[in-house]
């Protein structure tokens, strides 16, 4: 079945320092989507990429989506505390469409440690 | 004030006990999700239903089971023969195929 793997599981990093977590696919996917999760929170949405080769940029944030549509990345530069958290990728599978809303699979996450 | 609701926030049940997590949704949305969380594992996903009566497994559905009998409504029923219960648990719903999951405020859930 389809497994979506992420990396690194924990990432500390400096006020300032840029981080990437990357997500990659077992399969091809039909669209991916990035979540950040506060402690103690629930996760929330940020982004989706659905074509092969994208890139999304919100503020500091920058999302990518590798041409084979099984690869993601998110870049932030620049990190704040306000970044804190836990990003986790989702994806779902490539033969999602139509009428089939399909398996919402999610990465392990990658925990974010900003310090001041 | 439109969202997807889970209740209780916090939950204790005795081993041995079955005990059911309540998701409601008024998003008029077709799909929801549960999902599982344990540290350092992410969200891993137990079962979804894409309509209304009909629902499918996910990686981890044994020990767990649904019904889907109203859009508005997922429960997830915590069975005794699921042998690590204690966790964090996650229901979402999404409203078309190519949109986001929005995300409950979760149930943590305590079997002692």
């Amino acid at each position: 079945g389809q497994q979506v793997m992420q990396i690194p599981q924990y990432q500390h990093v400096q006020e300032g320092e840029d981080f990437t977590t990357y997500c990659n696919s077992s399969t091809t996917l039909s669209n991916i989507q990035w979540y950040k999760q506060r402690p103690g929170g629930h996760p929330v949405f940020l982004i989706q990429l659905v074509k092969s080769g994208e890139v999304k940029k919100q503020k500091r944030l920058t999302f990518q989506f590798g041409e084979a549509k099984k690869n993601s990345s998110l870049h932030i530069t620049a990190t704040q505390t306000t970044d804190v958290g836990t990003y986790f990728c989702a994806g779902l599978p490539g033969n999602a469409g139509g009428t089939s809303y399909g398996k919402l699979t999610f990465g392990q996450g990658t925990i974010l440690t900003v310090h001041p | 004030d439109g969202g997807i609701t889970q209740s209780p926030k916090y939950l204790f049940r005795k081993e041995g006990q079955n005990v059911t997590l309540s998701c409601e949704q008024n998003l008029n949305h077709d799909a929801m999700y549960w999902y599982r969380q344990d540290p350092g594992q992410g969200l891993r996903l137990i079962y979804y239903s894409q309509i209304v009566n009909d629902f499918q497994k996910g990686d981890i559905a044994e020990g767990y089971s649904v019904s889907r009998e109203k859009k508005e409504s997922f429960p997830l029923t915590v069975t005794s023969a699921q042998k690590n219960p204690t966790a964090f648990y996650l229901c979402a719903s999404r409203g078309d195929t190519n949109t986001e999951a929005f995300f409950g405020q979760g149930t943590r859930l305590t079997v002692v």
